[in-house]
């Protein structure tokens, strides 16, 4: 139950394509549900976020999609760009009595963007 | 202002040794957290401290512990060293207790511990 499973695992794109990246939840108590970007040799940055009292959230060309029913939320990469390639992880999180605000990370899809 | 920042960078180690790996947060910053991150996996919870106590553990065997100081710096230690402890070391902090539900959450780049 405290899994999130994220696809694909990799995924490559041309460059001004659209990047999807999918991720699967099963417990009912996340209410946070953050995208982190890593570029090799960094730590994991925060990209965007989303609550789940909201089906959609856009920041540029990061758009996150929301379906709570399904328990399903996906990134979405507009335009992508070559200086987009890297690795992207979804996570969820609960604010319940006495939590202390974990991650539970996916595991990852690495994208790369061609030229 | 200085990120997190985590030392050492890489260290090997073998079997059954110990390790201590540090973590400077960022000015202000009350709460650590620490993070495994297996090559290609996501990073996986272990600790997190707050104002010097622990406030949470992931499903990590007792060979590992932490702690903070007063200055909210953090050290985790690893005992007794398998292969699988192989990993980058993720230390992140934030303002608050959950800071993880605020988009407060920063990471360091890591101390990647190879063990042989």
């Amino acid at each position: 139950q405290q899994q999130v499973k994220q696809s694909p695992q990799s995924l490559i794109v041309q460059k001004g394509g659209i990047s999807i990246i999918n991720c699967a939840y099963e417990n009912t108590a996340f209410d946070y549900f953050p995208w982190y970007q890593q570029f090799p040799g960094k730590g994991p940055a925060l990209l965007i976020a989303i609550r789940p009292d909201v089906s959609e959230k856009k920041e540029g060309r990061f758009t996150i999609s929301f379906n709570k029913s399904a328990k399903q939320f996906s990134l979405h990469i507009m335009d992508s760009q070559p200086g987009d390639s890297a690795t992207y992880f979804c996570a969820a999180s609960s604010h319940g009595s006495g939590n202390t605000g974990k991650l539970i990370f996916g595991q990852g899809t690495t994208l790369q963007v061609k030229p | 202002d200085a990120g997190v920042t985590q030392s050492p960078t890489h260290l090997i180690k073998t079997r059954g040794q110990q390790v201590t790996l540090r973590c400077s947060p960022i000015s202000g910053h009350k709460s650590v957290s620490w993070y495994q991150q297996v090559l290609g996996q996501g990073p996986q919870f272990i600790f997190q401290y707050y104002e010097k106590e622990e406030r949470g553990r992931g499903n990590f065997p007792d060979r590992f512990s932490a702690r903070q100081f007063p200055n909210y710096s953090s050290e985790l230690n690893v005992n007794a060293l398998l292969l699988g402890d192989s990993a980058l070391y993720l230390c992140a902090s934030s303002s608050r207790l959950a800071g993880a539900n605020t988009g407060e959450l920063f990471f360091g780049e890591g101390s990647r511990l190879t063990v042989l």
